[in-house]
């Protein structure tokens, strides 16, 4: 079964800093993708980023990239140089069988809250 | 181009009562999938559509139910209400590895 953690219930940054959102996960599929989602509070997910299990480079979108350790399972999302309007809460997801296709359902964690001071 | 749509945007039923919440993918996408959560947790997946049939079903019971329309619009039913129904319902549209949600359906169940 897959599952995702995120062990950071709330992370705090300075505005035009940096930071990373912690993601492990766990399933026995070879081909799976990770997403990032963000959440404001208003309710919409906000898609932010991808990364394939196969893909070699770490994705980038932007502000955000994407740490991918694949042997240690883990996905972290760096978010750099922080705006306010960054401040959300912050979800790491995976779906298994992400070679090309639709099919499968996300699997969630926890989420992290982010605030971001001015 | 319009994203992922849903309707209506905030609900209030009372215990026993049947709902009908609506959702209209991103242009180009065939896939549909939906989601419920719960205040301060993860979303968790109700089930997904793609050509007008359930394929992928998650653990919840059988008074959720849904339908796929031929334009790939989508609905989710729930009947016989309970006051743990009372959630963020967000619908998911996708296309290969784009995975879009709309702004999400807030139900009250009283």
């Amino acid at each position: 079964a897959q599952k995702i953690t995120q062990t950071q219930p709330g992370m705090f940054v300075q505005e035009k800093e940096a930071v990373t959102l912690d993601c492990t996960y766990d399933t026995s599929d070879q081909s799976y993708g990770l997403f990032w989602y963000k959440q404001p509070s208003s309710g919409e997910m906000i898609f932010l980023i991808y990364q394939g299990s196969y893909d070699e480079q770490n994705a980038t979108e932007g502000r955000y990239s994407l740490n991918f350790q694949k042997a240690r399972k883990s996905a972290n999302l760096v978010i750099s140089a922080s705006q306010l309007g960054d401040s959300a809460m912050y979800f790491c997801a995976m779906r298994e069988n992400a070679g090309g296709t639709s099919y499968g359902k996300l699997t969630f964690g926890q989420g992290t809250i982010l605030t971001v001071h001015p | 181009d319009a994203g992922v749509t849903q309707s209506p945007t905030h609900l209030i039923k009372t215990r026993g009562q049947q709902v009908t919440l609506r959702c209209s993918p991103k242009s180009g996408h065939d896939t549909v999938s939906w989601y419920q959560q719960a205040l301060g947790q993860g979303p968790q997946f109700i089930f997904q559509y793609y050509e007008e049939e359930e394929r992928q079903r998650g653990n919840f019971p059988d008074r959720f139910s849904g339908h796929q329309f031929p334009n790939y619009s989508s609905e989710l039913n729930v009947n016989a209400l309970l006051l743990g129904d009372s959630a963020l319902y967000l619908c998911a549209s996708s296309w290969y590895n784009e995975q879009f949600f709309g702004p999400g359906t807030r139900l009250t169940v009283l």
